[in-house]
């Protein structure tokens, strides 16, 4: 079975700070699919990133940059020089290999970055 | 339109009253999901559609829940004789499937925020 544990629950920072939200994933599949969305107040989940298993190469996005790492089935997220519109809860969620198959998603991360 | 359409955005119900939930997918998207988000909660896989066809209701905690595609665009997500366990947000997301980075990505609606009394 497929699972996804984002261990932190909450997390507060003040603007301009670097954060890191984590997320370690559970797969017996050989080939699968990890993601992570944002979910602002308005409540649409927005798609940030989407990255391969057989892709380990680290990404970067203006402020914007994630670490995948199979040998400790991690997938973190980092927000360099945070601000205030970051305030949301971030999901990271897995799919199989078929891909277009159904999300299983972790139960979120709450950010709030205080000005 | 651009992008995932849910309507209604809010709906109260009396328990025992059923409901129905529409979700107009992305333009040309072949695949459609639904999750259901609890409060404080990660989403949560309830079916899924390819075309008019229901690959996937593994999800569906009870066959209170029905959900449907006729034509292969709009879905309508229908609960009956609603609970008090029911009060959450349902979700829907499209995909298109097809060659391409592009294929796997589900892009999401705002919402349907469902509360029961």
């Amino acid at each position: 079975a497929q699972k996804v544990t984002q261990a932190q629950t909450e997390i507060s920072v003040v603007e301009k700070e670097d954060v890191t939200l984590d997320c370690v994933y559970e797969t017996r599949d050989t080939t699968y699919y990890l993601f992570w969305y944002k979910q602002p107040p308005s409540g649409e989940l927005v798609f940030l990133i989407r990255r391969n298993s057989f892709d380990e190469q680290n990404e970067i996005s203006g402020r914007y940059s994630w670490n995948f790492q199979k040998s400790t089935s991690s997938f973190n997220f980092t927000i360099t020089a945070s601000q205030v519109v970051d305030s949301a809860v971030y999901f990271c969620a897995l799919s199989e290999e078929s891909g277009n198959t159904p999300l299983v998603f972790g139960k979120g991360t709450r950010l709030s970055v205080i000005a | 339109g651009a992008g995932v359409s849910q309507s209604p955005r809010y709906k109260v119900a009396k328990r025992g009253q059923d409901v129905a939930l529409r979700c107009d997918p992305i333009s040309g998207h072949v695949s459609l999901f639904w999750y259901q988000q609890a409060l404080g909660q990660g989403p949560e896989f309830l079916t899924y559609f390819q075309n008019e066809a229901q690959l996937d209701k593994s999800g569906l905690p009870s066959d209170r829940f029905f959900a449907e595609r006729p034509e292969g665009s709009v879905s309508t997500l229908k609960i009956q004789r609603t609970q008090q366990e029911d009060s959450a947000v349902y979700l829907c997301a499209s995909s298109r499937l097809g060659r391409g980075v592009i294929k796997n990505i589900q892009y999401f609606g705002a919402g349907t925020r469902l509360s029961v009394l």
